[in-house]
């Protein structure tokens, strides 16, 4: 069984720019949570997706937003990238939202801000 | 929020030592894992443990979720044992994701 795949593994940018990080989780699981890792700052969560619809987001700016697909891929969008987004980020996906199960993570993507 | 604090923040053992990585949490969970993070910044599960014992190899976990802890424990540490060990909890729900503690950093000298 395939685990969670992340896309790209590293990302480069510059200040001002968008960057598009895309999770496909494990298959059958419905719910793809995001988390940032920054450097100092911890693993923080970032945003949930359920059903094709976000259930939650944690304290980041609205210029962090996402999508969840029908066949429950997700993307993690970032506008108007700044230095302090450099960070891995993390994806996770489970079975469901209600459904006490662990949460399985991705590789990450590692994104740097020039 | 719910708080996690993990103790010691940092930890050097020699090859073939034992050792015991705590956990403290602020709140009543129902998801408790266990995550070992390699150089790579690859998160690996370890556990899945919101209460009771496992043993999986050398590596134990045990959650007592009425006194709110958590402990992990690795005998005869290996060099590949090295890396950041995180714990992180779930409240009811899962609206919030989980919430990670600042894990330990365990360093195997050969």
């Amino acid at each position: 069984e395939a685990g969670v795949t992340q896309s790209p593994t590293h990302l480069i940018k510059t200040r001002g720019q968008q960057a598009t990080l895309r999770c496909s989780p494990i298959s059958g699981h419905t719910s793809v949570y995001w988390y940032q890792q920054a450097l100092g700052l911890g693993l923080q969560f970032l945003l949930w997706y359920d059903e094709g619809e976000e259930r939650n987001r944690g304290n980041f700016p609205p210029r962090f937003s996402g999508r969840q697909f029908p066949n429950y891929s997700s993307e993690l969008n970032v506008n108007a990238l700044e230095l302090e987004d450099s960070a891995l980020y993390l994806c996770a996906s489970s079975l469901g939202s209600y459904s006490n199960q662990p949460q399985h993570f991705g590789d990450g993507t590692r994104l740097s801000i020039l | 929020g719910i708080q996690v604090e993990q103790s010691p923040p940092d930890l050097i053992l020699q090859e073939g030592a034992n050792s015991t990585l705590r956990c403290n949490f602020s709140d009543s969970v129902n998801n408790l894992q266990w995550f070992h993070q390699n150089p790579w910044g690859q998160l690996i599960n370890l556990f899945y443990i919101p209460s009771g014992t496992k043993q999986n190899g050398r590596l134990s976990a045990t959650t007592v979720a009425t006194e709110r802890y958590s402990l992990l424990y690795i005998s005869s540490s290996q060099t590949t044992d090295s890396g950041v060990y995180f714990c992180a909890v779930e409240v009811a729900g899962g609206a919030d994701g989980l919430t990670f503690g600042k894990g330990t950093h365990l360093i195997i000298q050969p």
